[in-house]
């Protein structure tokens, strides 16, 4: 079985910085795009960033664009989302997402690791 | 960027009730559009893909529809296990990959 698993997350101050990181398991990582998606508590989901699976084309969202730096090491069959100058509204579940192979839906994600921006 | 709109946001239904969930774009998406289940703290699951292609191991009481700008998700008979959130998600112009707002499912 296919799995994804996610970590990193912890309670930071606003302005601080953060990485996560995505083992992924039983899957051939390195042929396939991958994407970290977020919610906020309470609310629905927002992709996040997306790059792909030679790492050659990266994406992101407007809201963290700037901010976030999305990678992978497929040696180690990883991803990776640094994140910097953490704002209040970047509270929420970040989840790592493995794309299909007909399309840039999700296939497999993680449980999830919640990330705090607090003072 | 496409805006997805979910409607109802929320419904109840009893075990064993037919629903049906409607997912409106803002532009046409052909068929690049994708449904999940979502549990109460747990990370969402791919239902759908293509709008009407049932993911590997999903029952088969889940069936979607249409293309352009307009879909459904339907579930034939609903099961316990069925009471959640469903989101639907399209993928034809990224990025940004967009989701709709989410449909709560509740028991009545």
């Amino acid at each position: 079985e296919v799995q994804v698993v996610e970590s990193g997350g912890d309670l930071v101050q606003p302005g601080g910085s953060l990485r996560l990181s995505c083992a992924a398991s039983t899957f051939t990582f390195s042929s396939y795009s991958m994407n970290w998606v977020r919610q906020a508590p309470g609310k629905g989901l927002e992709w996040v960033s997306y790059i792909s699976a030679r790492g050659s084309t990266i994406y992101y969202a407007d809201s963290v664009k700037g901010r976030f730096t999305i990678s992978r090491d497929n040696a180690k069959n990883s991803l990776y989302l640094q994140m910097h100058s953490l704002r209040a509204e970047d509270t929420a579940v970040y989840y790592c997402a493995s794309e299909g192979n007909w399309g840039s839906y999700f296939n497999y994600w993680g449980q999830g690791t919640p990330v705090t921006v607090s003072s | 960027d496409i805006q997805m709109t979910q409607s109802p946001s929320s419904l109840s239904a009893s075990v064993g009730d037919r629903v049906t969930i409607t997912c409106r774009a803002s532009q046409g998406i052909s068929n690049s559009l994708a449904w999940y289940r979502q549990k109460p703290g747990k990370a969402p699951k791919l239902l759908l893909y293509a709008a009407s292609t049932l993911e590997s191991g999903v029952p088969s009481r889940f069936s979607g529809s249409g293309s352009g700008t307009d879909f459904t998700l339907t579930i034939s008979s609903l099961q316990p296990e069925d009471f959640a959130t469903y989101y639907c998600q399209q993928y034809y112009n990224t990025p940004p990959i967009t989701f709709g707002q989410g449909t709560r499912l509740e028991i009545k």
